[in-house]
C-alpha cells in the first residue's frame, strides 16, 4: 500500500482562495516532499521538510509536518489558475541507506479563473 | 543545465513485444530512478541505479529490468509486454540518491495494444 495518502482526492477552488492539501503516512520518515504534476508531464519538486522541522515556507507555499500524527499539510495561498495540477506527497522512510521515495496517489487541484 | 531527457515520448507496442526506454539525467547526477504511473496504482517505484549499480528495486516482475551506463544515462527494458504495462514511465535523477530531491523527465507514454 502507499506510504503517503493525500486528502482530499480532488479540490476545486476559486482564483485568489487558499488551497489546503493533507498527507498522512504510516512509518517514521527522514523527510517529506511535495511535488506538482501538470497533466501528462513529469513531476516538479516544490518543497522538502525534514523530520525535525515543523514548518517551512517557499513563496506562496507553506508546509507543516506533525510527526506525532504522521501527517503533513501543503497550503497554497492566493491561488492562481496556473496552480491547477496534481499534487503529490512523497516520504523517505527510515528503512536503511538505500531507501526510496514513496509517493501518494495525488490530489487534483482545479483553480477556477 | 539541461533537464532530464526521456526518449521516446510516446510508444505504441503490441502484447508480447519488448520495449526499451531511455533516460539522460541532469549533468553530474549519478542516481537515476524509474517510476511507473497509472491512474489506478499511482506512482510506483521500479528501481534506482547509482554509479552503474542497481541500488534499490520495487515490487515488479523480472520482465522489468534496467541498466545504467558510465555516463549515468539509463535504460529501462520491459519484455513480453502485457496490456497492464500501459502507463506513463517516468525517470528521475538526483545528485545524492533516490531518497533526496528528484528531478523528473517528461516521461514516456507507453500504450500496449
Amino acid at each position: 500500500s502507499q506510504q503517503g495518502e493525500e486528502d482530499p482526492q480532488a479540490l476545486s477552488i476559486q482564483e485568489g482562495e487558499n488551497a489546503t492539501m493533507n498527507c498522512s503516512y504510516k512509518t517514521s520518515i527522514n523527510n517529506l516532499q511535495w511535488y506538482r504534476q501538470n497533466s501528462g508531464r513529469g513531476l516538479v519538486h516544490l518543497i522538502l521538510i525534514r523530520s525535525n522541522e515543523r514548518e517551512k515556507h517557499s513563496g506562496r507555499l507553506r508546509v507543516t509536518l506533525d510527526t506525532s500524527k504522521k501527517s503533513s499539510s501543503l497550503l497554497i495561498t492566493a491561488s492562481r489558475a496556473a496552480d491547477t495540477a496534481s499534487y503529490f506527497c512523497a516520504t523517505d522512510a527510515m528503512t536503511g541507506a538505500n531507501s526510496k521515495l514513496t509517493f501518494g496517489k495525488g490530489i487534483t487541484l482545479s483553480v477556477r479563473p | 543545465k539541461a533537464g532530464v531527457t526521456q526518449t521516446p515520448r510516446y510508444l505504441i507496442k503490441t502484447r508480447g513485444q519488448q520495449v526499451t526506454l531511455s533516460c539522460s539525467p541532469i549533468s553530474g547526477h549519478r542516481s537515476v530512478s524509474w517510476y511507473q504511473q497509472t491512474p489506478g496504482q499511482g506512482l510506483q517505484f521500479l528501481f534506482e541505479y547509482f554509479s552503474e549499480t542497481q541500488r534499490n528495486k520495487g515490487n515488479f516482475p523480472g520482465r522489468f529490468s534496467g541498466r545504467q551506463f558510465s555516463n549515468s544515462r539509463s535504460e529501462m527494458n520491459v519484455s513480453t509486454l502485457e496490456l497492464g504495462d500501459s502507463a506513463l514511465y517516468l525517470c528521475a535523477s538526483s545528485a545524492q540518491g533516490a531518497r533526496n530531491i528528484q528531478y523528473f523527465g517528461a516521461g514516456t507514454r507507453l500504450s500496449v495494444l
